[in-house]
């Protein structure tokens, strides 16, 4: 069965420019989770999405957003970056809703904003 | 401010040498979860306890949850360099999880 796999696993971007993430989950996972990596502030929870529908949300600005697909393919919108935004970006997905189930996360993606 | 706090944040030591880590919060956890990470790839789930006071071994890893749900360690017994990554112990409230700061451990052969 295949993991959980995250593209690009690397990028660079510029300031105020905009970035978007893919995600897929592992096959007949439905919940997908969206978590930012930094040295400073460790793994904080963006949002977790559930059946197309946003279900979680952490505490994270606007210009954070993501969707869903009837596939449970998700992707994560960044807009007007900003040179904090810099960081390894997971997904993890897992069967139903996050607390309840084990998650399974991907390699990531390295952002990088000049 | 971070809901789970580790220490500690770094931890250097020699192979054949026993090591803890300590996950700690004021908040109660319906479950807590230790994961390991290495450079490059995702964190990788090690064990899930849930039952306050319970403690799990897996191999040379103990891994205990406090009668209180509040805290946990994660004990290694002989570390070997293969051990060597971060670690993260992330409790679960509600629908969500809270990823504590993360020991960086380094075992040198």
């Amino acid at each position: 069965k295949a993991g959980v796999t995250q593209t690009p696993r690397y990028l660079i971007k510029t300031r105020g420019q905009q970035v978007t993430l893919s995600c897929s989950p592992i096959s007949g996972h439905r919940s997908v989770s969206w978590y930012q990596q930094t040295p400073g502030q460790g793994l904080q929870f963006l949002f977790e999405y559930f059946s197309e529908t946003q279900r979680n949300k952490g505490n994270f600005p606007g210009r954070f957003s993501g969707r869903q697909f009837s596939n449970s393919r998700s992707e994560m919108n960044v807009s007007t970056l900003e040179l904090g935004d810099s960081a390894l970006y997971l997904c993890a997905s897992s069967l139903g809703l996050a607390g309840g189930y084990e998650q399974f996360f991907g390699p990531g993606t390295r952002l990088t904003v000049l | 401010t971070q809901l789970l706090e580790q220490s500690p944040q770094f931890l250097s030591i020699q192979e054949g040498e026993n090591l803890t880590v300590y996950c700690n919060s004021s908040s109660v956890f319906s479950s807590l979860q230790w994961y390991r990470q290495e450079p490059g790839e995702g964190p990788v789930l090690l064990v899930t306890v849930v039952t306050g006071g319970e403690v799990k071994k897996l191999k040379r890893l103990t891994f205990q949850f406090g009668d209180a749900r509040k805290d946990s360690s994660l004990h290694i017994t002989a570390a070997q360099p293969g051990d060597t990554g971060l670690y993260l112990c992330a409790g679960a409230r509600g629908n969500q999880f809270y990823f504590g700061t993360g020991t960086s451990l380094t075992v040198i052969p």
